[in-house]
């Protein structure tokens, strides 16, 4: 099974700031990695897929880089939305599907 | 705008088996594959499994002796089942629907707790 770590595990900012998300595979997913946003009491929303491609709707400040084992997410500027806890998932070929744990992004 | 609601007993006592149905409106089930999510405080998200359309399946080997899913695509609905459940099987239930392998779609989600 695959392990998906996020760094790191909390992160408190203001709107207006950029912010990079880390997630490292176990072993390498290719570009097979999509990020999550999950706000309470609602359905998780895919934002990025194939590492950097935008899900419909997503904005354009929300981007995705990396290969392999390592993977950002990065939001350019924070508007007040944003803050949610963010997940990353490998999918590809790699059986079972698996999730990092969230970094949260909290309000300063 | 696809969406799915997930229905189901939110108590369940050990040992017996957990029952959970996901409506979809909104698009067709045809072409992609339909997958159960859990959440638990202390292992995050974890995937169950899916099925698609025409019924095959594809499961966590963690959980694979114990999971049965089906789908009814003339109900636009599909299925969990996990038997012999225990107090780890207390989660957050969710549905979804995956497109190659991300879930795309999810349900709001359902909370099953295993208890007597």
């Amino acid at each position: 099974e695959i392990v998906l770590t996020q760094s790191p595990a909390t992160l408190s900012l203001s709107p207006g700031e950029r912010v990079t998300l880390s997630c490292r595979a176990s072993q390498s997913v290719s570009s097979h990695l999509a990020w999550y946003q999950h706000k309470p009491g609602q359905a998780p929303r895919l934002l990025i897929y194939d590492t950097s491609s935008r899900a419909t709707g997503t904005p354009a400040r929300f981007s995705g880089s990396g290969f392999g084992t390592d993977f950002t997410l990065t939001i350019s500027s924070l508007e007040p939305e944003d803050f949610a806890v963010y997940y990353c998932q490998q999918g590809g070929n790699w059986r079972p599907l698996t999730f990092g744990l969230g970094t949260r992004l909290e309000t300063k | 705008q696809v969406h799915l609601q997930e229905s189901g007993p939110g108590l369940v006592k050990p040992s017996e088996t957990l029952s959970l149905s996901c409506s979809v409106s909104g698009g067709s089930m045809i072409g992609y594959h339909w997958s159960w999510i859990r959440q638990t405080p202390g292992k995050g998200l974890e995937w169950i499994g899916y099925i698609s359309h025409i019924g095959s399946t594809d499961y966590n080997p963690s959980l694979k002796s114990r999971v049965t899913m089906s789908v009814d695509t003339s109900k636009n609905q599909f299925s969990l089942r996990l038997n012999s459940v225990t107090a780890a099987d207390t989660a957050l239930y969710y549905c979804a629907r995956t497109w190659g392998t991300y879930p795309d779609f999810w349900g709001q989600g359902t909370l099953v707790t295993v208890s007597s």
